[in-house]
């Protein structure tokens, strides 16, 4: 089956504990996106990837890394987390930069930091 | 700065009758536009788009209008059932191969009562 996995699906955890919440794609998508999504704010672009190892800043970039070292992973890491980053996070990918609107989303990661 | 907002935050509609989601834009350069669907506990999931060449686009029960002019699009769900109840989100692009970059509105709840 089609699909983006994310892991994991909810988190708690204190500041400054850093964490790693995983992506993984089984579609061969070259483009990959991290969004979060907060109330009154929609989805938020953090980080995108066009392909292994080409990464680039979204939207609200500041406390979070990735890296794109194989084409189906696209982990999103957070060093430092702090409370305001205690969101819903959503995975995506799709085929390539010119299909848009093929945009698959994983099933997002709850994410509370205190 | 939200470029793309959706003013309403929630619509409740009877059952067979029609619900019309409103999006509005702001940048100029938005020229490509999407409508996602989004479950709870579950990701968003693409539902219809258009390109900034049309005014409208249609499949099956849903269609998307957009008026240039007035830098604002909306969704008809004709006819509603009880199964589309979820949250929509609209998006913009800024060309159609621009698939790095998608701005989401803030999304609205829609509710259709049996």
């Amino acid at each position: 089956e089609a699909q983006v996995t994310q892991n994991p699906r909810y988190l708690i955890t204190v500041t400054g504990k850093k964490l790693t919440v995983t992506c993984s794609q089984n579609m061969n998508h070259e483009y990959m996106s991290w969004y979060r999504q907060d109330p009154g704010l929609g989805l938020r672009q953090i980080y995108y990837s066009m392909n292994v190892e080409v990464t680039d800043k979204g939207d609200v970039p500041e406390g979070y890394k990735v890296s794109r070292k194989e084409k189906r992973n696209f982990p999103l890491i957070l060093e430092s987390p702090s409370p305001n980053q205690t969101s819903l996070y959503f995975c995506a990918s799709s085929p390539s930069r010119d299909y848009i609107n093929e945009q698959f989303f994983g099933p997002g990661t709850r994410l509370t930091v205190l | 700065d939200q470029q793309v907002k959706q003013n309403s935050p929630s619509l409740s509609v009877q059952e067979g009758r029609i619900s019309i989601l409103n999006c509005d834009y702001t940048n100029s350069m938005f020229d490509y536009f999407l409508w996602y669907k989004k479950y709870p506990a579950e990701g968003p999931t693409f539902l219809i788009s258009i390109s900034s060449i049309k005014d409208k686009n249609e499949d099956g029960r849903f269609t998307v209008f957009l008026n240039k002019s007035a830098k604002h699009l909306s969704l008809h769900i004709v006819p509603s059932q009880p199964g589309d109840s979820a949250v929509y989100f609209c998006a913009a692009s800024a060309g159609e191969t621009s698939g790095s970059r998608l701005t989401f509105g803030e999304g609205t709840q829609l509710t259709v009562n049996p």
